[in-house]
């Protein structure tokens, strides 16, 4: 079974701080994205990578930036996080060639 | 664009069947996938279809597929208590050379007895 973990499952950040949020897979996937969920809206893409030092931007990049130093780690980082950024972010792996992917259990942030 | 439209809620009795729809806008999507989220946790891959099919079935769970109107469903039977979750649809894509899912807001169902 494809394992996609997420470092934190709630975390709480006040308004300008930097966020560091960490993604895990272990089947050894190409792909992997970063995702914010919420109500309403289902969840839109922030960026995504397709190979170690490669990031491509998603629909809503503003705010955000990604590192891929490792193949299986994938982070998210807020630079100066913002009340706007309060979201869950969800973290997905894939296969080369394939479109199905496989999610972590979600980060719940608040940004006080 | 891309987009897939969902509704955001459906409320069923336990016993009954559940009927989830979604439609698309990508005519070329090669795949189309039903994703389960239950409360607090991640989303998790439920079932799919290939476009050349008309329906899938996996134990409970069937899924229907009209090409010509986009419109994809995804029928529970006797949907049960455990079933209550958010239902995403999502559509593939190839964009920039890059395969990608285009998911939609996200049906809650509520199983009530």
């Amino acid at each position: 079974d494809v394992k996609v973990t997420q470092s934190s499952r709630y975390l709480v950040k006040r308004t300008g701080e930097k966020v560091f949020l960490e993604c895990v897979q272990d089947m050894d996937h190409e792909n992997m994205f970063w995702y914010r969920q919420d109500p309403g809206l289902g969840l839109r893409l922030i960026y995504f990578s397709y190979d170690v030092k490669m990031k491509e931007k998603g629909d809503i990049p503003e705010g955000y930036s990604v590192s891929r130093e490792k193949k299986e780690r994938f982070s998210l980082i807020l630079e100066s996080a913002s009340t706007n950024q309060t979201s869950m972010y969800l973290c997905a792996s894939s296969a080369p060639g394939r479109y199905e992917q496989y999610f972590g259990p979600g980060t719940r942030l608040t940004v006080t | 664009g891309e987009d897939v439209e969902q509704s955001l809620f459906l409320s069923v009795r336990e016993g009954d069947s559940s009927v989830i729809n979604c439609t698309y806008t990508d005519s070329s999507s090669t795949y189309l996938y039903w994703y389960k989220q239950e409360p607090g946790a991640g989303l998790q891959l439920l079932t799919y279809i290939f476009s050349n099919m008309d329906m899938k079935q996996d134990q409970r769970l069937t899924v229907l597929l009209n090409k010509k109107d986009k419109h994809l469903s995804l029928r529970i039977a006797d949907t049960q208590t455990g079933d209550s979750a958010i239902y995403f649809c999502a559509e593939s894509i190839r964009s920039g050379g890059y395969n990608k899912l285009i998911f939609g807001a996200g049906t809650r169902l509520a199983v009530h007895p």
